[in-house]
Formats: structure tokens, C-alpha cells, sequence
């Protein structure tokens, strides 16, 4: 069965460094998203990504974050000046043209130091 | 604004029947979605109601009512690998996002 994937599976970085979290969403799926999740707390959502745009960003998602779609399978979210407490798991999703369930990838552990 | 209430906990013992409830206060609702979600990993989609009525699938049963605003997750013959969270979430007409409740811890026991 196809599966969203995610890499790396944990990341460590210190403060005011840049990271990319990488997703490979289901092939044939046309919409995108990233979640975070902070330990214990409920799943937020970031960013909804479709057609190569934005299509929706919550609060969270300001002027430091971006996603791109750099080739026919990446889906990427970049933090460019990460901060304590960006820490939290990243989700990515995603969902096909026609079913309206979102298929999480396995997430990838951020830890700021 | 958007509110999304569940038990924080509840336990159960393996072989027997739980209800979990979700009730949300929306506008422009547009489908409910239940997640499991086990410690550590992403949430897996387990159900969808959009229309009034009861979803079944295997074990788990999904009920919806639009005009109480209310859910309920039913799991069946429940066996100790159900011990997990349930995650009750939220789509709004015109919106993409998903907004996700706290989730429901559910423990099995022997």
C-alpha cells in the first residue's frame, strides 16, 4: 500500500540554524500539508499546499517558515531561523483528487537545542 | 472559533466495547474525521462521516449528528494493541486544514 514518507526521522539543531524536512507524498496525490505537533499537545496545522501555491496557512506558519515542491515528488518545509520552541514532531499529508482523508507520513522529530 | 471537546482518558478492558465521544461547536462544519494515533508515531484515518448516520468498518463504528454537533468512535472486541490515542478532527466548508481535538487516551487492560 503507497505511503507518505519523511526524512529524517529526527533532527537536532541549534538555535538560529536553518532545517528542511523532507516529505515524498503519495504519487498520485495533488494536496499537501504540514502539521506539528508538540509533545502532548494536540495536532496544529501549518500549510496546505496545492497546484505549486499555498492554499491556506494557519498563524504558525509566518515569514519563517516556506514549503516548496522542488521536483514531481518532494514536498519540503524549510525553517530558517529555528527557535526553542519550534521542537515538536512535523507531519506531513496528504490527499488524493478524490477522497477527503489526509494520509500522515511518520513524522520527523525536531529537537532545538 | 472552533471548539473541539473529548475525554482526555479512558480505560477499557480487552474483549469489550467503548465509546468515545467528540463534540464540536464549528461553522460551515464539513466532515469529521476520526485518527488513532500510537505514542510516537502519525495518525492513522480511521473514519469519515459528513452526513448524519453511523460508518462501519470492521471493529470501528463511526456516528455523526450535524445538528448536535456530536460523534462517537465505537471500537469493538477490543484487543490490546486498540490502546492508543483517538484523535477527533474537524473540516470546514472552504478550508483545507484539519482542526484536531486533544485527542483521547485509551488504554486496554487485560
Amino acid at each position: 500500500e503507497p505511503e507518505v514518507t519523511q526524512t529524517p526521522s529526527h533532527q537536532v539543531t541549534q538555535m538560529g540554524q536553518e532545517v528542511i524536512l523532507r516529505c515524498v507524498p503519495i504519487s498520485n496525490h495533488l494536496y499537501f500539508y504540514w502539521y506539528r505537533q508538540i509533545l502532548g499537545q494536540k495536532v496544529e496545522f501549518l500549510v496546505s499546499f496545492y497546484n505549486n501555491e499555498i492554499s491556506e496557512k494557519s498563524e504558525i506558519f509566518d515569514d519563517q517558515f516556506s514549503v516548496e515542491r522542488p521536483d514531481g515528488s518532494n514536498f519540503t518545509l524549510k525553517i530558517r531561523s529555528t527557535k526553542l520552541e519550534d521542537s515538536a514532531m512535523y507531519f506531513c499529508a496528504s490527499r488524493g483528487p478524490d477522497g477527503y482523508e489526509q494520509y500522515f507520513g511518520p513524522g520527523t522529530r525536531l529537537t532545538v537545542t | 472559533g472552533q471548539n473541539i471537546d473529548q475525554p482526555t482518558e479512558m480505560t477499557a478492558t480487552e474483549g469489550a466495547i467503548v465509546q468515545i465521544n467528540c463534540t464540536y461547536q464549528t461553522s460551515g462544519f464539513n466532515g469529521l474525521f476520526w485518527y488513532q494515533q500510537h505514542a510516537g508515531e502519525a495518525p492513522t484515518f480511521l473514519s469519515y462521516n459528513v452526513l448524519d448516520g453511523l460508518e462501519e468498518k470492521g471493529r470501528f463504528s463511526s456516528f455523526l449528528s450535524r445538528s448536535k454537533g456530536y460523534s462517537y468512535l465505537l471500537l469493538k472486541e477490543l484487543q490490546m494493541k486498540d490502546s492508543a490515542s483517538y484523535l477527533c478532527a474537524v473540516k470546514n466548508t472552504g478550508f483545507q486544514k484539519l482542526v484536531f481535538g486533544t485527542g483521547t487516551r485509551l488504554l486496554v487492560s487485560p
